[in-house]
C-alpha cells in the first residue's frame, strides 16, 4: 500500500516548456486535490476532482489545466511554464470530503 | 479567503503548551488541522465540524467556535517531535465547497 504517490520529485524547466506532473493514489479515494507551496504561502488549492472524469478550479489555476480519466491518477500539466510556477506541488487524496487528506511527497519545480 | 494564523512562530522548551488560533472572516462549516515537518508533506491531525462533532489526533485536542469563525489548537506538555509548521484549512459554510483554504502556517520550534 504505497498512499499517494508523485512523479517526478524533482524537475528543472526553461520559460515556455511544458510538462506533466503525475499523482497516483492506491487507496480508492474519490477525492483528489494538486496543491502549491511557496515560502510564507501557506498551501493554495490549484484544482481539484471529486470523482473521476470530474474537474473544477481552485484558488490559482491560472496556467494550469488538469485531468483525470483514471480514479487512481489525477494529472496537472503546466502547457507553458513561467518563473511565477517554481514552487513545491503536493498532491492529496481523500475517501469523501469531510475527511483526511492524505499527501504524497510532493514535486519540486524550478522555471528558469 | 485565507484564514489568518497566530503566532506566525513560537518557541516552546520540552513539556510547556502551547495555543495555535485560527481566524476566518466568512462562515464556517469546518475547519482541518495538519502539520508539516521540513522537507516532508503535511500530516492530518484534526478534523472540527460545525455542530461539535471532532475527529482526529487522541493528543492533540481543538475547539471551534462557529459563532466568531475561530479555531485553537491546543498542544499540551510539549515534546520534540511536535516541532514543525501546522497549518489550519477552512471550508466554508454552505455545504458543497469540497475544499479547503489554508491560513499561511505557524511555526512551532520545541527545544530541549
Amino acid at each position: 500500500n504505497a498512499g499517494v504517490t508523485q512523479t517526478p520529485k524533482f524537475r528543472v524547466l526553461k520559460t515556455g516548456q511544458s510538462m506533466t506532473l503525475l499523482c497516483a493514489q492506491d487507496m480508492n479515494h474519490e477525492y483528489m486535490y494538486w496543491y502549491r507551496q511557496d515560502p510564507g504561502m501557506g498551501l493554495r488549492l490549484i484544482h481539484y476532482s471529486v470523482g473521476e472524469g470530474t474537474t473544477a478550479k481552485g484558488e490559482v489555476p491560472d496556467g494550469y489545466n488538469v485531468s483525470r480519466l483514471k480514479k487512481q491518477n489525477f494529472l496537472l500539466g503546466l502547457e507553458s511554464a513561467a518563473p511565477s510556477q517554481t514552487s513545491v506541488y503536493f498532491c492529496a487524496s481523500s475517501y469523501e470530503r469531510l475527511y483526511e487528506q492524505y499527501f504524497g511527497p510532493g514535486t519540486r519545480l524550478t522555471v528558469t | 479567503q485565507q484564514p489568518v494564523q497566530s503566532p506566525q512562530a513560537v518557541i516552546l522548551r520540552e513539556g510547556e503548551d502551547a495555543v495555535i488560533n485560527c481566524s476566518s472572516s466568512k462562515a464556517l462549516y469546518s475547519v482541518h488541522w495538519y502539520r508539516q515537518k521540513h522537507g516532508e508533506a503535511p500530516v492530518f491531525l484534526m478534523i472540527l465540524l460545525k455542530g461539535g462533532e471532532q475527529k482526529g489526533h487522541e493528543k492533540i485536542s481543538a475547539s471551534f467556535n462557529e459563532k466568531k469563525q475561530q479555531s485553537s489548537l491546543y498542544l499540551t506538555a510539549s515534546q520534540l517531535s511536535y516541532s514543525g509548521t501546522y497549518f489550519c484549512g477552512t471550508e466554508g459554510s454552505g455545504g458543497s465547497n469540497y475544499k479547503l483554504t489554508f491560513g499561511k502556517g505557524t511555526l512551532l520550534t520545541v527545544n530541549p
